[in-house]
């Protein structure tokens, strides 16, 4: 079993439709989670991060943590054409530099 | 802030040839940069880890003398292919952790915008 589960997708949905990316983890040490997004040939960008469990919300983006579920989110609101690309969940343990990351969810976002 | 910048974005060159792939944290002290290589529709896959002046740390698998890193200082590493094979041909990233007196979030790495290999 490994320690990001993430479904590859694709997930298509309609301009304007509200997107839901999930991860699960199995590592309770997990503290710190980010998600990613990366367009085709191009490096990661980070959207969101969160310190442990909680919702936290930056314009049409919101990332929420539960871990007592191990169980992370990444909701689009208004999606847009341009937010097709391929999403990354990433985490790590405190006082630990690797990130583990998830498969990756390729979103598609038709006009 | 947060920017790193890698360079070259692609680049071609012939089998037995070396590589060099630099890595630039703009804005920031990296104490930490980490390399990946990643795979058409895969995930990041981290070959090595180095700290600003001691050697780098690589994972499993990976031999450290083909891909050679560097981190010289707080804002630059780099990694050198070394008599590339077309079986190097991949998308390489490096990414930049700061250090934990700077205000930047701990635990955060920031990504290159990538190099894409490409070994004849």
């Amino acid at each position: 079993q490994k320690e990001v589960e993430q479904d590859p997708g694709p997930l298509s949905v309609p301009e304007g439709a509200i997107v839901s990316l999930n991860c699960t983890y199995s590592n309770s040490a997990f503290q710190y989670f980010m998600w990613y997004r990366q367009y085709s040939r191009k490096g990661p960008e980070l959207l969101m991060y969160t310190y442990s469990s909680g919702n936290k919300e930056d314009g049409r983006f919101t990332a929420q943590v539960d871990k007592s579920s191990k169980y992370i989110s990444l909701f689009i609101r208004d999606s847009q054409p341009s937010d097709s690309a391929t999403y990354l969940c990433a985490m790590s343990a405190a006082g630990f530099q690797k990130l583990v990351f998830g498969t990756g969810t390729r979103l598609l976002v038709s006009p | 802030g947060a920017v790193v910048s890698q360079h070259p974005s692609w680049v071609i060159c012939k089998s037995g040839t070396s590589v060099k792939i630099e890595c630039r944290s703009l804005d920031f002290q990296a104490t930490t940069m980490f390399w990946y290589r990643q795979f058409p529709k895969q995930s990041l896959m981290l070959m090595a880890t180095s700290n600003e002046g001691s050697k780098a740390t690589y994972e499993q698998g990976v031999e450290k003398d083909k891909f050679l890193i560097n981190h010289a200082s707080l804002t630059l590493s780099t990694l050198t292919v070394t008599s590339a094979h077309p079986e190097d041909s991949s998308f390489y990233i490096c990414s930049a952790r700061a250090g934990t007196d700077q205000t930047l979030a701990k635990n955060i790495q920031y990504f290159g915008a990538g190099t894409r290999l490409s070994v004849l």
